[in-house]
């Protein structure tokens, strides 16, 4: 799995979005860009995927580049219980797809 | 629709013990993976199960060992046990198939003495 590259931390303010970048400059073609956040003493929870278009659902959207080098994770308006550790992780997507290399990921604090 | 569930939530054993730890898939999902987390740290993959056989693994000594049962649950074994394994160990399903999202539990905490 190709590794990715994450800023350590980042702080957005309430009710604003959230824009966390991450970088996949070694994406293979077959490879998915997936992002899971964890709240503290959580387990991971996933949030959003994508393999070359933009997606959006209900908590999140994912804009990735055209060459699949780096995306961003956008949170339309960050709420405090938002603050986490989000990992941006990139894994083959076939039936033993299991396997998920996670980086540090990005503190994100949402202040008031 | 139960989640990932793990057990026990939180132990703490003496070092050279031995210890299990047991996670019970999400309803529909087949295969286990299973990650230790250091504080601060992401996620390592430890390995991956399904149709009770290992399938795929990560850089850990032959002291972690698993197992899946008939019914897709799972157990991690880890043998003589170093302070170093103390850690979150956190357990993920998923169904076979592509394009499926992995869901975690919330970890069972080791602490090891």
């Amino acid at each position: 799995d190709a590794k990715t590259t994450q800023p350590p931390s980042m702080d957005c303010a309430e009710g604003r979005a959230a824009n966390l970048p991450c970088n996949h400059s070694t994406i293979s073609g077959n490879e998915y860009v997936y992002w899971y956040r964890q709240i503290h003493s959580q387990g991971p929870q996933y949030i959003i995927h994508g393999l070359k278009n933009n997606e959006t659902n209900e908590m999140a959207s994912l804009i990735i580049t055209e060459d699949r080098k780096s995306s961003t994770l956008i949170l339309p308006h960050a709420t405090l219980r938002d603050t986490a550790v989000y990992y941006c992780i990139v894994r083959v997507d076939n039936t033993n797809a299991g396997k998920s290399t996670f980086g540090d990921g990005t503190t994100l604090t949402v202040k008031p | 629709d139960a989640g990932v569930t793990q057990s026990p939530t939180h132990l703490i054993k003496t070092r050279g013990q031995q210890v299990t730890l047991r996670c019970s898939p999400k309803s529909g999902h087949d295969t286990v993976s299973w990650y230790q987390q250091a504080l601060g740290q992401g996620p390592q993959f430890i390995f991956q199960y399904y149709e009770e056989e290992e399938r795929q693994r990560g850089n850990f000594p032959d002291r972690f060992s698993g197992h899946q049962f008939p019914n897709y649950s799972s157990e991690l074994n880890v043998n003589a046990l170093l302070l170093g394994d103390s850690a979150l160990y956190l357990c993920a399903s998923q169904p076979q198939g592509v394009g499926n999202t992995i869901y975690f539990g919330e970890g069972s905490w080791l602490t090891v003495v």
